[in-house]
């Protein structure tokens, strides 16, 4: 069974902080992780993805990936309002399936 | 302007009716991927496509059908709609082989009465 845990949430930080989430993943085959950011109501988009282990920034967003411990995680640095939202994380096999965690809602307090 | 699009945006259905939803991309992407998302369930995949011709069932395709006659379009069936069909469905493409990045359509919503 594939699986992808996300840390429970919701999230609630100050604007400003640091939003830090979190996601686990049961194969340890899997090639391609990505992170999608859902507004309520809305479809999810993408805003990260990642492929190999370490560190990717792209703006105030870093992914961190460490294969050995089946883990990756993304950062929101300087959090604004309009972060707020459900972020997915998304893990692709080998054939090219991607399994979703349940999702983490974060809120960003004004 | 690229991308997906999915009709109709939202639908109310009686049960055992047959509903077909829309799918359609112009990214020329390779793959095709039909979602269900359910609140605390998360997305689940029903159907996909790797290539024009081809199909392959997800994790959730009992009840659905799909069908992949040229690139840019996706049909997703639903031969005799049930009460548990009511869900949002989200259509997807990727450039299998580029990236593997999944670009999502704006969802139906489906409400099976």
């Amino acid at each position: 069974q594939k699986e992808v845990e996300q840390n429970s949430g919701p999230l609630s930080v100050p604007e400003g902080a640091i939003a830090s989430l979190n996601c686990t993943y049961s194969d340890r085959g899997s090639q391609s992780f990505f992170w999608y950011r859902q507004y309520s109501g809305k479809s999810p988009e993408l805003i990260m993805s990642i492929y190999s282990n370490g560190d990717k920034e792209d703006g105030r967003f870093t992914a961190q990936l460490n294969k050995a411990s089946q883990y990756v995680s993304l950062l929101i640095r300087d959090s604004q309002p309009s972060d707020s939202a459900t972020y997915l994380c998304a893990v692709m096999e080998n054939d090219y399936k991607l399994s979703f965690g349940a999702g983490t809602t974060v809120t960003v307090r004004a | 302007i690229a991308g997906i699009t999915q009709a109709p945006t939202s639908q109310i259905l009686a049960a055992g009716r047959r509903m077909t939803l829309r799918c359609t991309q112009d990214m020329r992407h390779n793959a095709m991927y039909w979602y269900r998302q359910d609140l605390g369930l998360g997305l689940r995949l029903i159907h996909y496509s790797n290539t024009a011709g081809t199909t392959g069932k997800g994790e959730v395709p009992d009840g659905y059908s799909v069908s992949r006659a040229n690139t840019d379009d996706f049909p997703l069936t639903l031969a005799s709609a049930v009460p548990s069909q009511t869900s949002v469905y989200f259509c997807a493409s990727s450039d299998v082989g580029g990236g593997n990045e999944q670009f999502f359509g704006p969802g139906t919503r489906l409400t099976v009465l």
